[in-house]
């Protein structure tokens, strides 16, 4: 079946606006996380959703950062006011369960780029 | 606070030449461990998972708990195996990897 799978692929936005990255996870998967892949730095985790339970959004670095998850299927990553900072690769995963022993599956990422 | 370290950014071996990549682990308890692998143009995959103490191409890893450590090692490496490896600790709701050691095998 299909996997993980994130659009855009790359985004280009200017300081100052927001951008919205979107992650369709593996029908089924009822664990989705997001993670920020930026160089040097390796992969950084941001926010988990598990079923209906309230997400994990310890590793989210800021309150302009923020995401949702409608129907308990696709998440959308908002990103406000946008700082240069924030360029980074943003990964999303998915798993068939958040117990933590189960592989988590990746989608191809989002390339944020700010200018 | 759980972390995972991996001292090396860059490793570069020969064809052939045995490779170890290393991981260090802090967690008080008894953590989930894995190796995942990024090859060029290609998404983050699953290598291997301390539970299963299995042997994907060719690559193994030990959990020790003493040094805590979970070491990834191959006896002979493949020009194919040059990627990027991240170590990862996941207990429960806390996922935490390694900022990745870039694997460069030279022919």
């Amino acid at each position: 079946g299909a996997g993980v799978s994130q659009s855009p692929s790359n985004k280009v936005t200017e300081k100052g606006k927001d951008v919205e990255l979107r992650c369709d996870p593996i029908s089924g998967h009822t664990a989705l996380y997001w993670y920020r892949q930026s160089l040097g730095q390796g992969l950084e985790f941001l926010i988990y959703f598990q079923g209906n339970s309230a997400p994990d959004k310890s590793g989210l670095p800021s309150d302009r950062f923020s995401a949702e998850r409608t129907g308990g299927s696709v998440s959308t990553l908002t990103i406000q006011r946008t700082q240069q900072e924030d360029s980074a690769v943003y990964l999303c995963a998915s798993s068939p369960t958040g117990t933590g022993i189960y592989e988590q599956y990746f989608g191809p990422g989002t390339r944020l780029t700010v200018t | 606070a759980q972390r995972v370290t991996q001292p090396e950014k860059l490793l570069s071996v020969f064809k052939g030449a045995p490779v170890e990549l290393k991981c260090n682990y802090s967690y008080s308890g008894s953590p989930e461990l894995f190796w995942y692998v990024q090859y060029s143009r290609q998404r983050l995959q699953l290598l291997l998972r301390h539970i299963s103490r299995e042997s994907i191409k060719g690559f193994t890893a030990d959990l020790n708990k003493g040094e805590t450590s979970f070491h990834l090692k191959k006896p002979f490496a493949q020009e194919e195996d040059s990627a990027m490896y991240y170590c990862a600790l996941i207990s429960g709701q806390n996922f935490v990897f390694g900022p990745g050691t870039r694997l460069s095998v030279l022919p």
